[in-house]
């Protein structure tokens, strides 16, 4: 159990609709990331917040946003769903930034699969 | 830009066999930072290994090792004595230092099995 909780575990939902993941990092960590695996793409990084700030973008769609709340839980807003964006969602947390050169462990929650139908 | 090629998709394996996963990295930083996770069939990423640019050591811990190369960019992972249980897809990850560099760069995974 890597402390990085995630929910929805599974989410089924239809094309044009909008759905939210959420995430609650490790406790102490400061840093979220979203990352999307999906089979042509592998896994690519959308986006990270640090301690409520947006730090770091990706390959994230405008569809796509994402905020961390105070409580540094963070929730990810998919809308205008396509088929395309069917695919596994993972928050993932970290100490620090690493852009300070802390090479902080970055630890993965189970994923939230959505499938877009 | 970082790149992470791990050039093998596929490995299978008879259970104790000893195997080895590669991983070749880029990157123009000095400075930077590799890891290993492990993606069992349920899907979720479990951390395995990090490993600073400025530490060569290799490292062993139980039936796993790695094998740090600055010489070659490379970061090989060897499981020896291999389980079943070892059947996932293992990524090979890349984080360089250095502001805008916050996120890690997976290399496309190559996924083990092992057959009983």
């Amino acid at each position: 159990d890597s402390g990085v909780t995630q929910t929805p575990k599974h989410l089924i939902t239809a094309t044009g609709q909008r759905v939210t993941l959420r995430c609650s990092p490790r406790s102490g960590d400061l840093s979220v990331y979203w990352y999307q695996q999906s089979l042509d793409q592998g896994l690519q990084f959308l986006i990270q917040y640090y301690n409520g700030e947006e730090r770091a973008k990706g390959n994230i769609l405008e569809r796509f946003s994402a905020q961390q709340f105070p409580d540094l839980h963070s929730e990810l807003n998919l809308s205008s769903l396509e088929l395309g964006d069917s695919a596994l969602y993972f928050c993932a947390s970290s100490v620090g930034t690493g852009g300070s050169g802390s090479g902080n462990t970055i630890y993965f929650g189970e994923g939230s699969w959505l499938t877009v139908v | 830009a970082q790149k992470v090629t791990q050039a093998q998709t596929e490995i299978s394996v008879v259970e104790k066999e000893d195997v080895t996963l590669d991983c070749v990295y880029e990157t123009r930083d000095t400075t930077y930072y590799l890891f290993w996770y492990k993606q069992p069939p349920s899907g979720e990423l479990v951390f395995l290994i990090r490993r600073n640019s400025f530490d060569e050591q290799n490292e062993i811990s139980g039936r796993y090792s790695w094998n740090f190369q600055k010489s070659t960019s490379s970061f090989n992972f060897t499981i020896t004595a291999s389980q079943v249980v070892d059947s996932a897809v293992y990524f090979c990850a890349l984080r360089s230092h250095g502001a805008g560099s916050y996120q890690l760069t997976f290399g496309k995974g190559t996924k083990l099995s092992v057959i009983p």
